[in-house]
């Protein structure tokens, strides 16, 4: 069965500090990892990665993808209180669009 | 539109009532996925549309679940016989045909008491 894990689950850092949030799958003939950003709303689109090894950025945000290891890392550096989300990742195989979610990255960031 | 719109925002039914959610994606994307999220949980696959296609059901939980997309815009999503475990948020997404980037919409809280 497809699944996707993140860890930690939950994390409470203070303004300045950088985080790393860890996602892995398992999901048959992998195609593709997203990362979103759910804030009280609709999850965002942050992220799409498809190749191993290349990073993508986004200001404080960047993504990379080990397609080996079969995870995936985000990190922020300088966290802002503006950062405090649900992060998700998302994993596609072969199965025609059937996208796994992870439980999600719970992020408080405090003054 | 401007973004994926969702209605009603909030639905309380009592238990065995038939609800339909709906879903307005925007105008340009020809996929549409329909998702079940519980509380503290990511969202969970049920069924998406290319147009009004639906090559893929294999998340609906059972078959008091069925979705429509009759004119590949608007599509609404339907459970019958409402259960108290169908509780949850009822999201709805949309993306262009050769993109994976999704647009969620706001949701539908669902109550069945």
């Amino acid at each position: 069965e497809d699944k996707v894990v993140q860890s930690p689950l939950s994390l409470v850092v203070h303004e300045g500090d950088t985080v790393t949030l860890n996602c892995s799958y398992e999901v048959t003939n992998f195609r593709s990892l997203l990362w979103y950003k759910q804030e009280k709303k609709a999850p965002t689109f942050l992220f799409m990665l498809t190749s191993s090894g290349i990073e993508k950025k986004s200001g404080r945000l960047s993504s990379i993808l080990d397609k080996k290891e079969l995870f995936s890392i985000l990190n922020i550096t300088a966290t802002q209180t503006g950062d405090s989300a649900v992060y998700l990742c998302a994993a596609l195989g072969n199965y025609g669009q059937n996208f796994v979610f992870g439980p999600g990255t719970r992020l408080s960031a405090l003054p | 539109g401007a973004g994926v719109s969702q209605s009603p925002r909030y639905k309380v039914t009592k238990r065995g009532q038939d609800v339909t959610l709906r879903c307005d994606p925007i105008s340009s994307h020809a996929t549409l996925y329909w998702y079940q999220q519980a509380l503290g949980q990511g969202p969970e696959f049920l069924t998406y549309f290319n147009y009004e296609a639906q090559p893929d059901k294999s998340g609906l939980p059972s078959d008091r679940f069925s979705a429509e997309r009759p004119e590949g815009s608007i599509s609404t999503l339907t459970i019958q016989r409402t259960e108290q475990r169908d509780s949850a948020m009822y999201r709805c997404a949309s993306s262009l045909s050769d993109s994976y980037e999704q647009y969620f919409g706001p949701g539908t809280r669902l109550t069945v008491t």
